[in-house]
């Protein structure tokens, strides 16, 4: 298996949700990332987890909550979301430098 | 944060005609990455150069880096259609990886 998945493809959400965003990968990849990507903008990375644990938090306000459960899981809890938030959320995994990308999940905040 | 800029922002040629990305970038780096990504989808990383490295080629594509510019070439060549995507550089510094702005790159048959 030589991909990343990412569930759901699409997702739309209102501001009191909560939802939760899934990255999957069964390549023995040790680290996995979440980036966000708006509309003709590159994706800006928001975590990073090396060894399931956190290792790098780009700022990213507390209604993004990132969770590692495993080695092969990555997800992204959704809460209080604001329009803004729209955008493409993609996740990665790597075991040396290069990077392989999820299709992705398009989330729209009403 | 964003890390590099790239140039030309949209690029429109022939099929058939070759193609150059320039990027450049404002910190030290590990290495530089060059990505493509079709029209709302996820990346495809396209090839890797490393700091050490000068010129690195994979099919079509040959990349160039001059770290004492800080700056990184993709030429694509003998362009096709199906070419037609965004092409993000991208600097890695450990796990830290980050992209330019892009180039929008249309190829017409």
């Amino acid at each position: 298996d030589t991909e990343v998945t990412q569930t759901p493809k699409h997702l739309v959400m209102g501001m009191t949700n909560k939802k939760s965003l899934k990255c999957e990968q069964h390549m023995g990849h040790r680290a996995m990332y979440w980036y966000k990507q708006k509309a003709k903008k590159p994706p800006e990375l928001m975590f990073v987890y090396s060894y399931e644990k956190l290792s790098i938090n780009e700022s990213v306000p507390s209604r993004f909550s990132p969770e590692c459960p495993n080695s092969s899981l990555l997800n992204l809890h959704l809460h209080a979301l604001q329009p803004e938030d729209s955008a493409l959320y993609l996740c990665a995994s790597s075991l040396d430098s290069e990077q392989f990308f999820g299709p992705g999940t398009r989330l729209t905040v009403l | 944060s964003q890390q590099g800029e790239e140039d030309p922002q949209a690029l429109s040629i022939q099929e058939g005609e070759n193609a150059t990305m320039n990027c450049s970038y404002k910190t030290s780096i590990n290495n530089l990455q060059w990505y493509r990504q079709n029209s709302g989808r996820g990346l495809v990383h396209l090839i890797l150069i490393r700091s050490n490295e000068r010129e690195k080629h994979s099919g079509r594509l040959r990349v160039t880096l001059d770290t004492s510019k800080k700056s990184s070439s993709l030429l694509i060549t003998a362009s096709r259609a199906a070419d037609t995507a965004s092409y993000f550089c991208a600097t890695s510094f450990n796990n830290d990886m980050r992209f330019g702005a892009g180039t929008r790159l249309t190829v017409k048959p």
